[in-house]
């Protein structure tokens, strides 16, 4: 069955450090893979996606996302954080199990240390 | 600029009540979907709708039902609360229904069942 892992609940950094956040999926295709943003109090927002082309991929805010097939991973990176990064991160990957729909994984909290 | 909107941000209702959550999109999108989302466990799909009056089933569908009578309008309706419905309530649409599109999510309603 197709599912995405994050296995860091929480994690700290320090304001101008780097960042890389983990995901992990299983989906027996190619996947169509996704980060989301959710600062306190609001929805979602799209930071990238990945579905073809260029294993490195761009997304707002600064942020970039490596895809490795061989080691089933989708992380998420920034080089330094802004202290208005403190969210919580989900990535997702979108399938075609029975029809389509998108599975997420339990996210990742970010604190920003000033 | 693209807008989901949810009827309530924050919702307080008694145990047995039906409870209906309204969540309307102005972007012409055919699909829309409600999670719920929890501590630990991420975004869960209850269900979602590909066109008016067309309705699936997501992954916890128990104790819910939904009714799409116009495009822009998604509700979701919980027939009798009980107190494990204590959750935050999330809308999202797409235009394109396919793995590489982008969801858009209103801002949530928290509901508390007491």
């Amino acid at each position: 069955a197709q599912s995405v892992t994050q296995p860091d609940i929480h994690i700290t950094v320090s304001e101008g450090a780097s960042l890389e956040l983990r995901c992990n999926y299983s989906y027996g295709a190619t996947p169509y893979l996704f980060w989301y943003v959710q600062s306190p109090g609001q929805g979602l927002q799209l930071l990238l996606k990945y579905f073809s082309g260029d294993t490195l991929v761009q997304g707002i805010k600064g942020f970039e996302a490596e895809f490795k097939r061989s080691q089933s991973s989708f992380n998420l990176r920034k080089p330094s954080v802004h202290w208005s990064d403190a969210a919580e991160y989900f990535c997702a990957v979108g399938t075609t199990s029975g029809t389509y729909k998108y599975i997420f994984g339990t996210g990742t909290r970010l604190k920003v240390l000033a | 600029d693209v807008k989901v909107t949810q009827s309530s941000r924050y919702l307080v209702k008694r145990t047995g009540e039906k409870v209906f959550l309204e969540c309307v999109q102005d972007m012409d999108h055919e699909n829309m979907f409600w999670y719920r989302q929890d501590p630990g466990l991420g975004l869960r799909l209850i269900y979602f709708s590909y066109d008016v009056k067309m309705k699936e089933k997501g992954d916890i569908p128990e104790g819910y039902s939904v009714s799409r009578e116009k495009k822009e309008r998604f509700s979701l309706i919980l027939e009798s609360a009980s107190t494990n419905q204590t959750s935050m309530y999330l809308c999202a649409s797409i235009g394109v229904l396919g793995l590489a599109g982008e969801q858009y999510f209103g801002p949530g309603t928290r509901l508390t069942v007491t």
